[in-house]
């Protein structure tokens, strides 16, 4: 069975500090995405990776940076969390170069800054 | 650039009664369309795709749509409701052109009335 896992289902951090948020997936796919969900908005993507070290910019990228030192796990980092980042986190992975594949997201990490 | 429209923010339904969840996208060429379900608390499921071939696609659940190249659009559609229908439904649109990711609509709440 797939599996996309994320660090945390829920976390509270304050204004201005350091965030990592984790995903893992077990199913050697190239290609991970993370989103950020809010409500009427849908799902935006922030970064995408389809490689180790590799890495584009999404819709949405300022504020975030992305690490992907290992073909399973993908980090986001809010280098200096603001309050206006306050959502909930997907991360997603898919397997080849053709955009028809199926994406399998992780639970979420719903990130309440204060 | 493509997107996405999601014209129905909240849609109630009695249960037992038809489905049919619209959507609408622009893109230049022939798109890849799908439409994932998201269950309160849950990350998202595909429930299914269009990328080629038949214009009307049977997904998981009893789901189906139906691609229209004339009118953009790749409607969800479900002849009988169930209460656990009760989620919220997007639809998306890729390429294997430009940006490899997907680009999610606004989403559709989905209540089922007993």
């Amino acid at each position: 069975d797939v599996k996309v896992t994320q660090s945390s289902r829920y976390l509270v951090k304050r204004t201005g500090e350091k965030v990592f948020l984790e995903c893992v997936q077990d199913m050697d796919h190239e290609n991970m995405f993370w989103y950020r969900q809010d409500p009427g908005l849908g799902l935006r993507l922030i970064y995408f990776s389809y490689d180790v070290k590799m890495k584009e910019k999404g819709d949405i990228p300022e504020g975030y940076s992305v690490s992907r030192e290992k073909k399973e796990r993908f980090s986001l980092i809010l280098e200096s969390a603001s309050t206006n980042q306050t959502s909930m986190y997907l991360c997603a992975s898919r397997t080849g170069g053709q955009a028809h594949y199926e994406q399998y997201f992780g639970p979420g990490t719903r990130l309440t800054v204060t | 650039a493509q997107s996405v429209t999601q014209p129905d923010i909240h849609i109630t339904v009695s249960e037992g009664a038809s489905l049919e969840l619209r959507c609408n996208y622009s893109y230049g060429a022939t798109p890849y369309l799908f439409w994932y379900v998201q269950s309160p608390g849950q990350g998202l499921q595909l429930l299914l795709k269009y990328f080629s071939g038949d214009t009307l696609v049977q997904g998981i659940k009893g789901f189906e749509a139906e691609f229209k190249r004339s009118q953009s659009s790749f409607n969800l559609r479900k002849p009988s409701v169930h209460w656990s229908d009760a989620a919220e439904y997007f639809c998306a649109v890729g390429a294997d052109t430009g940006r490899r990711a997907l680009t999610f609509g606004s989403g559709t709440r989905l209540q089922v009335q007993p």
